[in-house]
């Protein structure tokens, strides 16, 4: 199955900022997920990401608050913008496609995110 | 659209004993059925996966599900609990295909005692 390499792993950041999570995959997918999963909670689809098209958002997330990059078929970045305090959570990211249908689901070891 | 339910946000058994999770699915087409494991401060692994083989599924550190379409459920057993079981299972569900999201469950939070 692949293998994701998801950083930063933690970080602290400051209201108002921005902060890009990077995830690198060892094999070319076709499909990445990023999800997010808030303190206690399960979790949720932010949005899915091809390459080579705009990410597709899950209701109650937008693109100006997330933007997603997926500028080839083994990398892919979320932002999260102008960041509040509510966006303390952990972020993870995921890949599907033809090796998830033999291998299941990856996921990235996940970014826990405080924003203070 | 799809979902699951996971019955009980707290399991608690004692060591040596059967560790049952329960999930129940809801899908309009065919699906696919995973647990993942979550320790503390860790990300997602996978436990097992059901997808449309057989109904009996095996995964690893001992878990099997049982996929029932007559009861739409999908439950996670283990015969004899250890302590390095605890952690928080999730049961997830998508369409067939591995080009479709995960839908989570909302988590069950196993602790195993002495």
């Amino acid at each position: 199955s692949a293998v994701i390499s998801q950083k930063p792993s933690r970080d602290i950041c400051q209201r108002g900022t921005s902060l890009t999570i990077q995830c690198q995959v060892d094999s070319q997918v076709t499909m990445m997920f990023w999800y997010r999963q808030q303190p206690g909670q399960s979790l949720t689809l932010i949005a899915t990401a091809n390459q080579g098209s705009e990410a597709t958002y899950e209701s109650g997330f937008v693109i100006d608050k997330f933007p997603i990059s997926r500028p080839n078929l083994t990398f892919s970045t979320l932002t999260v913008s102008n960041m509040s305090p509510e966006d303390s959570s952990i972020y993870l990211c995921s890949v599907g496609g033809q090796a998830a249908s033999n291998y299941g689901y990856t996921f990235g070891s996940g970014t826990r995110l405080t924003v203070v | 659209a799809q979902s699951v339910t996971q019955l009980g946000s707290h399991v608690s058994v004692s060591e040596g004993a059967l560790v049952l999770l329960r999930c129940n699915y809801s899908s309009s087409v065919p699906p696919y059925l995973f647990w993942y494991v979550q320790y503390p401060n860790q990300g997602l692994q996978l436990l097992l996966k059901y997808t449309s083989a057989a109904t009996l599924v095996k995964g690893i550190n001992g878990f099997e599900a049982e996929f029932k379409k007559s009861e739409t459920s999908f439950h996670l057993t283990k015969p004899s609990a250890h302590m390095s079981d605890a952690a928080e299972y999730f049961c997830a569900v998508s369409k067939t295909g591995g080009g479709n999201k995960l839908t989570f469950g909302t988590g069950t939070q196993l602790k195993v005692e002495l």
